[in-house]
């Protein structure tokens, strides 16, 4: 099957910097990716829908200027928790969609 | 809007015993009706999907699932479990094509015990 790898798998920032997550398609190109924020023992929510070459579209609740998104190519796209706060603390899922969604391996953040 | 239900949070089953999960959904056209399981810190495995067709999908694992529109339901069976099982379980609900959202259920989590 299609696999799609985000990076870093885990990462831990101080209250107030920026953190960037990437999702790459690797074998195959993604028309659409999407991003989701899963809290321990929860299930997945989405954050947002992006489209190579337009902006993405968020959810309801989800502030898009603390949760940049950026879907440069067919295989890339980027989220970017600006000024991280303890409360972005979680496990972060993106998937990658050719006519499926084909899901990362996820992204734990931990803001001290 | 679209939702989706699983009832049981936390299942435990004997190892060789048969499993089934529960699933609801609620959408207003015809759903297209999916399972993953995740294991512990990683991310989503497709099991099985179902679009149309023959009710009764058969997936990944020796998994099966039968859409029930009646009642609403797409129910995960497994006539043996193996302790490899044991993970947690999402129902979903989306549109055809992949390029649509999915809506997640709330998670059943499997415990086998030997």
């Amino acid at each position: 099957g299609a696999v799609v790898s985000q990076h870093p798998s885990r990462v831990i920032c101080k209250s107030g910097t920026s953190v960037k997550i990437e999702c790459r398609s690797l074998d195959f190109q993604a028309t659409t990716m999407f991003w989701y924020r899963q809290f321990p023992k929860q299930s997945l929510m989405l954050m947002a829908t992006s489209n190579e070459g337009s902006k993405a579209t968020y959810e309801q609740g989800v502030e898009k200027d603390k949760f940049l998104i950026n879907h440069a190519s067919l295989t890339l796209s980027t989220l970017t928790v600006t000024s991280a706060h303890p409360e972005d603390s979680s496990f972060y899922i993106c998937s990658a969609s050719n006519n499926e969604q084909f899901f990362g391996p996820g992204t734990r953040l931990t803001v001290l | 809007a679209q939702s989706v239900t699983q009832p049981d949070i936390h299942i435990t089953v004997s190892e060789g015993a048969s499993l089934e999960l529960r699933c609801n959904y609620s959408y207003g056209a015809t759903p297209y009706l999916f399972w993953y399981v995740q294991s512990p810190g990683q991310g989503l495995q497709l099991l099985l999907k179902y679009f149309s067709g023959d009710t009764l999908v058969q997936g990944i694992k020796g998994f099966e699932a039968e859409f029930k529109r009646s009642q609403s339901s797409f129910n995960l069976r497994k006539p043996s479990v193996h302790w490899s099982d044991a993970a947690e379980y999402f129902c979903a609900v989306g549109a055809v094509g992949g390029n649509e959202k999915l809506t997640f259920g709330t998670g059943t989590r499997l415990t086998i015990i030997p």
